[in-house]
């Protein structure tokens, strides 16, 4: 089975602080997604990444940074948290270069800021 | 729980019913789609998947019928149980996009 991890189930965070999200994938799976979860907008895709070391865009990415050294890791980074980055926050995994392939979500992470 | 909840549209069935939660979707490029569930504090799990090839395909409980006519999806589960009370998300995607569209999530609760 597809196992995506991240590194907290919750955390807390003041604003201006640095936070990052970690996301790890053990199926050798080339793309991986960040997404935030709010309710009434549903999963909005922030960015994503298809290949180590390479990263797009995706709807929401303004005020969010990524960075894929290893091809099981992705991490988000809040450069300076602010309260309206308080959100669920979905990283998932996907099998091929191609661009229909199921994604696999892990827990999540909810974050709050203060 | 921590789904998105406030606002989302909710189907009440009971136990041993069958549900039928729909989907509708816009861009008719799309080509692929798959059916998600989201339990409270949980990250959506793959329930189905459907390509615009087919109008309809079975899995355990669960069928998705595709009408690309007037671009609507839905998911029948059979047999409602209380462990099917989640969020359900339908997703799509369409050729040379890599990330999936998804839409807003239809809550299910089952009535024992």
């Amino acid at each position: 089975d597809v196992k995506v991890t991240q590194s907290s189930r919750y955390l807390v965070k003041r604003t201006g602080e640095k936070v990052f999200l970690e996301c790890v994938q053990d199926m050798d799976h080339e793309n991986m997604f960040w997404y935030r979860q709010d309710p009434g907008l549903g999963l909005r895709l922030i960015y994503f990444s298809y290949d180590v070391k390479m990263k797009e865009k995706g709807d929401i990415p303004e005020g969010y940074s990524v960075s894929r050294e290893k091809k099981e890791r992705f991490s988000l980074i809040l450069e300076s948290a602010s309260t309206n980055q308080t959100s669920m926050y979905l990283c998932a995994s996907s099998g091929t270069s191609g661009s229909q392939e199921t994604q696999y979500f892990g827990p999540g992470t909810r974050l709050l800021v203060l | 729980g921590e789904n998105v909840g406030l606002h989302l549209p909710t189907l009440s069935v009971q136990e041993g019913d069958n549900s039928i939660i729909n989907c509708a979707y816009s861009n008719s490029a799309s080509d692929y789609f798959i059916w998600y569930k989201q339990e409270s504090g949980k990250g959506p799990q793959f329930i189905i998947d459907i390509r615009s090839n087919m109008d309809k395909r079975q899995g355990q409980r669960v069928t998705v019928l595709l009408n690309k006519t007037v671009k609507h999806l839905s998911l029948q589960i059979a047999a409602t149980q209380p462990g099917d009370s989640a969020v359900y998300f339908c997703a799509e995607n369409h050729t040379g996009r890599r990330a999936l569209t998804f839409g807003s999530g239809t809550r299910l609760q089952v009535q024992p």
